[in-house]
């Protein structure tokens, strides 16, 4: 079965630092990867995704991902934290030939001034 | 990009009455819509998949008869929530599927819609 496990529902980072948000999947085989991002009372935004070719995604808003198919991971990074991307922050997979996405449980980031 | 956009954004009803709830593709079609229900401080749960011309088809668990799904076209699809009762306040996402010819599939989520019943 597919499922998304996201270590850390909370991660608090300062500003300017790195964030680093986790995620790792199960699948028989290499699914599409995504990762949203949720405002407060907001629909999701698509922040990147991955398909197939390079395993380094790169996103809106300075994000980036690493599809490593070894540890089935799928972690999001960013350089440097702004205030403005203090948010909810969902990774999701889709298998290959399905139509839904399988969303994890969330991880909400907090940029401390 | 592709924008998806939900009607209305928030509604407060009465339990036993019926809302409906539009999910809209503006610049491009979508032949498959979901509709996902979101509970606070929680991850998103889909309730069912919506396809046009054609049936929706549920997920365990989800009441079709309670939760009336139509898509009857390309851009839009609704969600009707029959008989609400307060434990049906919560937060509805749709979202539409779009084929982009060089990317592949991506999904487009609606900006949510919060339902509170009395």
């Amino acid at each position: 079965a597919q499922s998304v496990t996201q270590l850390g529902s909370h991660v608090s980072v300062s500003e300017g630092a790195l964030v680093l948000l986790r995620c790792n999947y199960s699948s028989s085989v290499p699914p599409y990867l995504f990762w949203y991002v949720q405002y407060p009372n907001q629909g999701l935004q698509l922040l990147l995704k991955y398909t197939t070719g390079a395993t380094l995604v790169k996103g809106i808003n300075g994000f980036e991902a690493e599809f490593k198919k070894s540890e089935t991971s799928f972690h999001l990074t960013k350089p440097s934290a702004h205030m403005s991307d203090a948010a909810e922050y969902f990774c999701a997979v889709r298998e290959t030939g399905a139509n839904n996405l399988f969303f994890g449980t969330g991880t909400r980031l907090t940029v401390i001034p | 990009g592709a924008v998806v956009s939900q009607h209305p954004s928030w509604v407060i009803c009465k339990s036993g009455t019926s809302v409906k709830i539009e999910c809209r593709s503006l610049d491009f079609q979508a032949t498959t819509m979901f509709w996902y229900r979101q509970f606070p401080k929680q991850s998103l749960m889909l309730m069912a998949t919506s396809n046009e011309g054609s049936k929706a088809t549920y997920e365990q668990g989800v009441e079709k008869d309670k939760f009336l799904i139509n898509h009857a076209s390309l851009t839009l699809s609704t969600l009707t929530v029959t008989s609400a009762h307060p434990e049906d306040s919560s937060f509805y996402i749709c979202s539409a599927r779009a084929i982009h010819q060089m990317s592949g599939e991506t999904q487009y989520f609606g900006p949510g819609t919060r339902l509170l019943v009395l």
